[in-house]
């Protein structure tokens, strides 16, 4: 295992259709996070997980997006009738709750899904 | 005010200067404070944790100041390798980070 996992790296669809990423995190790591980049701005928190238990969500994260992680292994991030707003890198980190020591909490990212909606 | 503010360059540097780069955030109670790196196009990576008391690794020096609550990044003898933008991350209320929108470095030959 070395590192967490996205798929797909791109993907173009239209808008209104339904699309589907999957992150599968570093294996011992039973948090995990799912944030949105757009084109000059930093990561942008959309919801955690900690194990298999969806514990916070952002106001960012719409009626249209639903993300789970079922089994507290790999997760799905849904975006449903996509928008061009929607255009975005979509990416996952996961870390280790098992660290005590705050400062040592370090996030590794997967290398995203960029999503383009036409 | 957002989280974090990071001034957003670019900062064009020539080869062998000293940069630094500062952030600012509006969270007293925050506790965990990170500079990421980011290429163009490719996801963060850690670069270092700040620690209260200040720490270096090889050319870099991240430091805290919680009275005034900033972190800063200074990179000495810049190297072409060194261009990339610099994230600021800093922890939250519950359990997620917030970024800072970066700074963009241009290490010049």
């Amino acid at each position: 295992d070395t590192g967490v996992s996205q798929d797909p790296r791109h993907k173009i669809t239209k808008r209104g259709q339904n699309v589907t990423f999957r992150c599968d995190p570093i294996s011992e790591h039973n948090r995990l996070y799912w944030y949105r980049q757009t084109l000059g701005q930093g990561p942008e928190f959309l919801t955690y997980f900690q194990n298999e238990a969806q514990l916070e969500k952002s106001r960012l994260l719409s009626d249209r997006f639903s993300a789970e992680r079922p089994k507290g292994s790999f997760s799905t991030l849904e975006i449903q009738r996509t928008e061009q707003g929607d255009s975005a890198m979509y990416l996952c980190a996961s870390s280790s709750g098992h660290i005590r020591k705050e400062t040592e909490r370090q996030y590794t990212f997967g290398s995203g899904t960029r999503l383009t909606v036409v | 005010r957002k989280e974090v503010e990071q001034d957003p360059g670019p900062f064009n540097v020539p080869e062998g200067a000293t940069v630094a780069f500062n952030c600012t955030y509006s969270n007293s109670a925050s506790q965990s404070f990170f500079w990421y790196r980011q290429d163009c196009r490719k996801e963060p990576k850690l670069l270092m944790s700040v620690y209260s008391s200040g720490n270096e690794d090889g050319r870099f020096t991240a430091q805290l100041n919680r009275a005034s609550q900033y972190i800063s990044l200074l990179i000495r003898d810049s190297k072409l390798s060194d261009s990339a933008t610099y994230l600021c991350v800093v922890n939250g209320t519950g359990n997620q980070f917030y970024f800072g929108t970066g700074t963009s470095l241009t290490v010049i030959p």
